[in-house]
């Protein structure tokens, strides 16, 4: 079937703009996560939803970052009033379950001027 | 903060030679994945390897794991000018949270 599909696939934002970055898991994943990888890095983490629940926020760097899963399928990520250092890679992976093998989309690249 | 660290960071061999890449983290896991991103583009899952398996094979790819060292090893076989890539390992530690925590990654050239 069909992967994890995100858009858009880029973005240019002015500073202090907000965004909204769509994620498509794959069809029954039950686990969603978000990555934020900046150039030359690994991914890192930011948050992650079981069904529609958000589990863990931990990695949102601040209450900029606001994600949401209402149905338990699609999700989005919203960056308010961004700032230049918002500027990278996301990531969003789904797996069937928490810990099991982890499927990524091809990120959306952000840029904020 | 990145749990993992793979060594080298950057590794370049010729074609049909053989490429080792290591990875170091920090806690306890329940499992390790290893997965490849090519220049641009997402991240490609390669193998999963659980804290009770000390090796695992998939096609040319060899990957170990040894738990009292907090480490693993990703062994690439008779590399291809396609093996080109960053290379990341991804730890999902038993602290209770789903925060995978992946490395800095070995960027890999494989030269024709």
């Amino acid at each position: 079937g069909a992967g994890v599909s995100q858009s858009p696939r880029y973005k240019v934002a002015k500073r202090g703009q907000d965004v909204a970055l769509r994620c498509d898991p794959i069809s029954g994943h039950v686990s969603l996560f978000w990555y934020q990888q900046a150039l030359g890095q690994g991914p890192e983490f930011l948050t992650y939803f079981q069904n529609e629940a958000q589990l863990d926020k931990s990695g949102l760097p601040s209450d900029r970052f606001f994600a949401e899963r209402p149905e338990g399928s699609v999700s989005t990520l919203k960056i308010q009033r961004t700032q230049k250092e918002d500027s990278a890679v996301y990531l969003c992976a789904s797996s069937l379950v928490s810990q099991e093998t982890q499927y990524f989309g091809p990120g959306t690249r952000l840029l904020v001027l | 903060s990145q749990q993992g660290e793979e060594d080298p960071q950057a590794l370049s061999i010729q074609e049909g030679e053989n490429a080792t890449m290591n990875c170091s983290y920090k806690t306890s896991i329940n499992n390790l994945q290893w997965y490849r991103q090519n220049s641009g583009r997402g991240l490609v899952h390669l193998i999963l390897i659980r804290s009770n398996e000390r090796e695992k094979h998939s096609g040319r790819l060899r990957v170990t794991l040894d738990t009292s060292k907090k480490s693993s090893s990703l062994l690439i076989t008779a590399s291809r000018a396609a093996d080109t890539a960053s290379y990341f390992c991804a730890t999902d530690p038993t602290s209770g949270t789903y925060k995978y925590i992946f490395g800095t990654g070995t960027r890999l050239k494989v030269l024709a």
